[in-house]
């Protein structure tokens, strides 16, 4: 059972376009949303994250659209830069602050952002 | 800190044998995970501890894997014996209680 799926699959853009990425899940009861980036041969390192109390949170050019009645959550990056090629991951929590806390991911993207 | 530290960094071993993965939590962290990536599967939760403790070992996917955490600064993944399916990146990652993971450079294990 997929909880959290991600789209699309794979991604170009021209640099100094929008990239947009876009996650969807199921369970109302998730209450935290990252966004990983992982470059090849690199772990996924946390890019933002938001909760569900608040609608968008921004930090520089990256920015998390989040539509609780949609349950869906989207990464937006403005002014994309071929450094920004990697592969990115939604995810999504239950119980962000109990002892069962856990992530569940989306499948990935894979942004390739040309000169 | 150096963050979460995992070796070996690559292992090729052939079918049958015993492989051991170590992780090194980042000091602090309450809770540890064992993820495994390939390219059908994604990313996929294998197990977690949270203080020292597994919490949820339903992602192991097999009885030939196995996990312990025998103190705040180490964990082993052990597959016994190998598959040449058991071919992946394991990703070890380590969390403060309510925060973001923070994973290791990854384990490639190569089956043959």
């Amino acid at each position: 059972q997929q909880q959290v799926k991600q789209s699309p699959q794979s991604l170009i853009v021209q640099k100094g376009g929008i990239s947009i990425i876009n996650c969807a899940y199921e369970n109302t009861a998730f209450d935290y949303f990252p966004w990983y980036q992982q470059f090849p041969g690199k772990g996924p390192a946390l890019l933002i994250a938001i909760r569900p109390d608040v609608s968008e949170k921004k930090e520089g050019r990256f920015t998390i659209s989040f539509n609780k009645s949609a349950k869906q959550f989207s990464l937006h990056i403005m002014d994309s830069q071929p450094g920004d090629s990697a592969t990115y991951f939604c995810a999504a929590s239950l119980n962000s602050g109990g002892s069962n806390y856990k992530l569940t991911f989306g499948k990935g993207t894979l942004l390739t952002v040309n000169p | 800190d150096a963050g979460v530290i995992q070796s070996p960094r690559h292992e090729v071993t052939e079918m049958g044998q015993e492989v051991t993965l170590r992780c090194k939590p980042i000091s602090g962290h309450d809770y540890l995970f064992w993820y495994r990536q390939t390219m059908m599967r994604g990313l996929e939760l294998l197990i977690y501890f949270n203080n020292n403790v597994p919490i949820d070992d339903s992602g192991m996917p097999e009885d030939r894997f196995s996990a312990k955490m025998p103190n705040a600064s180490f964990s082993t993944l052990k597959i016994q014996p190998s598959e040449p399916r058991d071919s992946a990146v394991y990703f070890c990652a380590s969390s403060p209680r309510a925060g973001g993971y923070t994973f290791g450079s990854g384990t490639r294990l190569t089956v043959v």
